[in-house]
């Protein structure tokens, strides 16, 4: 079974701090992603990234950033949180191939910025 | 401009009887289509998906219908059941996945 996992189910956060989001896949996947969903909006892709230290904007990429220095890894930062960035947050990762790909995801982070 | 629509947020549907959820879209390059199930506080599971070779696809009670033609894709569930109310989502791929905006379904006894 594919297993996606992420460093927290809830944060609680203060405007202006720094947040790190962490995901871990272990079935070799090249390919990971982050979304956020809202309610009435679906789920919006933040960043996304193919390969070790690669990296490409999403839809709504704006006030976020990634790093990913292991395969099996993939961070999203909030620079300075916003009450805006309030959400639930999802990471997904999926086989190399594009088109035809099933993505996986992990149980979310739902994070509230005060 | 939304190209993954769901035009219902919402549907409510007895158990034992059928569940059928929609979805539209825009763009006829896209050629896989999956539906995602997602329950609160969790992540989205992968439900089924189709390839635009096919028309229809069907796993147990889950049965996705593509219409090229109309830019249409259908989830049927038969017989849905108590524990298939949660959000779906269907997504469209010619690479990247693009997702609709979900239907919340509610099976009742």
């Amino acid at each position: 079974d594919v297993k996606v996992t992420q460093s927290s189910r809830y944060l609680v956060k203060r405007t202006g701090e720094k947040v790190f989001l962490e995901c871990v896949q272990d079935m070799d996947h090249e390919n990971m992603f982050w979304y956020r969903q809202d309610p009435g909006l679906g789920l919006r892709l933040i960043y996304f990234s193919y390969d070790v230290k690669m990296k490409e904007k999403g839809d709504i990429p704006e006030g976020y950033s990634v790093s990913r220095e292991k395969k099996e890894r993939f961070s999203l930062i909030l620079e300075s949180a916003s009450t805006n960035q309030t959400s639930m947050y999802l990471c997904a990762s999926g086989a190399r191939g594009l088109g035809q790909e099933t993505q996986y995801f992990g149980p979310g982070t739902r994070l509230l910025v005060l | 401009d939304q190209q993954v629509k769901q035009n219902s947020p919402s549907l409510s549907v007895q158990e034992g009887r059928i569940s059928i959820l929609n979805c539209d879209y825009t763009n006829s390059m896209f050629d896989y289509f999956l539906w995602y199930k997602k329950y609160p506080a969790e992540g989205p599971t992968f439900l089924i998906s189709i390839s635009s070779i096919k028309d229809k696809n069907e796993d147990g009670r889950f049965t996705v219908f593509l219409n090229k033609s109309a830019k249409h894709l259908s989830l049927h569930i038969v017989p849905s059941q108590p524990g298939d109310s949660a959000v779906y989502f269907c997504a469209a791929s010619p690479d990247k996945l693009i997702f609709g905006t979900g239907t919340r379904l509610q099976v009742f006894p």
